[in-house]
């Protein structure tokens, strides 16, 4: 069973399109995570929600909006693609990242967007 | 100076040797500290969390040094499939700070 699952896996598309990213976990947690990690290797977060609230909104373009329908899925959309996008996008979770359980986070596939 | 900083490698080591690596913070009032390990075109995985005392797991070693602010992981007889990269996790602020990862090579 996957614990956290990503779709789709590679999405190679053009400038100026919107896409979305889904996210799923069956691990019960209650936060979850969009990461970016660019062509230097560099793992740098996005968002954080907790209970489908948003807790950490780093500085990232407002062309990037995730959205949490439930507790178990954190989906990021992304308007008007530009080249600088392109980059592997994780998702991951953990248990409530303010309460004393254990910090790890558990990781997705990743999503290899490629914008061209 | 970052939050989180790693010497980004390669180390590049031959199999059943010994290899270090430190990861130093900024803030002193950070919580918890880990290590994670990435695969090629994978994603990360925790390999271990880092405590006060010090702790180890196989042939994985992990340190804190609170004084001097930074955390090591110590790996014997290295294995090819160590091969890796390897990144610091600092929680600081109900925030967890990634650092860039230090790539280690494993030769036969």
């Amino acid at each position: 069973d996957t614990a956290v699952s990503q779709t789709p896996k590679y999405l190679v598309t053009q400038m100026g399109n919107d896409k979305s990213i889904k996210c799923e976990q069956n691990l019960g947690h209650d936060t979850m995570y969009w990461y970016k990690q660019d062509s230097k290797k560099f793992l740098k977060i996005m968002f954080s929600y907790n209970n489908k609230e948003l807790i950490i909104n780093e500085t990232v373009p407002n062309r990037f909006s995730p959205k949490s329908p439930d507790k178990a899925h954190l989906n990021l959309h992304i308007n008007s693609l530009e080249l600088g996008d392109s980059a592997v996008y994780f998702c991951a979770s953990s248990q409530d990242w303010r309460g004393p359980g254990p910090d790890t986070q558990y990781f997705g596939p990743g999503t290899r967007l490629t914008v061209l | 100076r970052k939050e989180v900083e790693q010497d980004p490698g390669p180390f590049n080591v031959p199999e059943g040797a010994t290899v270090a690596f430190n990861c130093t913070y900024s803030n002193s009032a950070s919580q918890s500290f880990f290590w994670y390990r990435q695969d090629c075109r994978k994603e990360p995985k925790l390999l271990m969390s880092v405590y006060s005392s010090g702790n180890e797991d196989g042939r994985f070693t992990a340190q804190l040094n609170r004084a001097s602010q930074y955390i090591s992981l110590l790996i014997r007889d290295s294995k090819l499939s160590d091969s890796a990269t390897y990144l610091c996790v600092v929680r600081s602020n109900y925030q967890l700070i990634w650092g860039a990862g230090t790539k280690l090579i494993i030769k036969p």
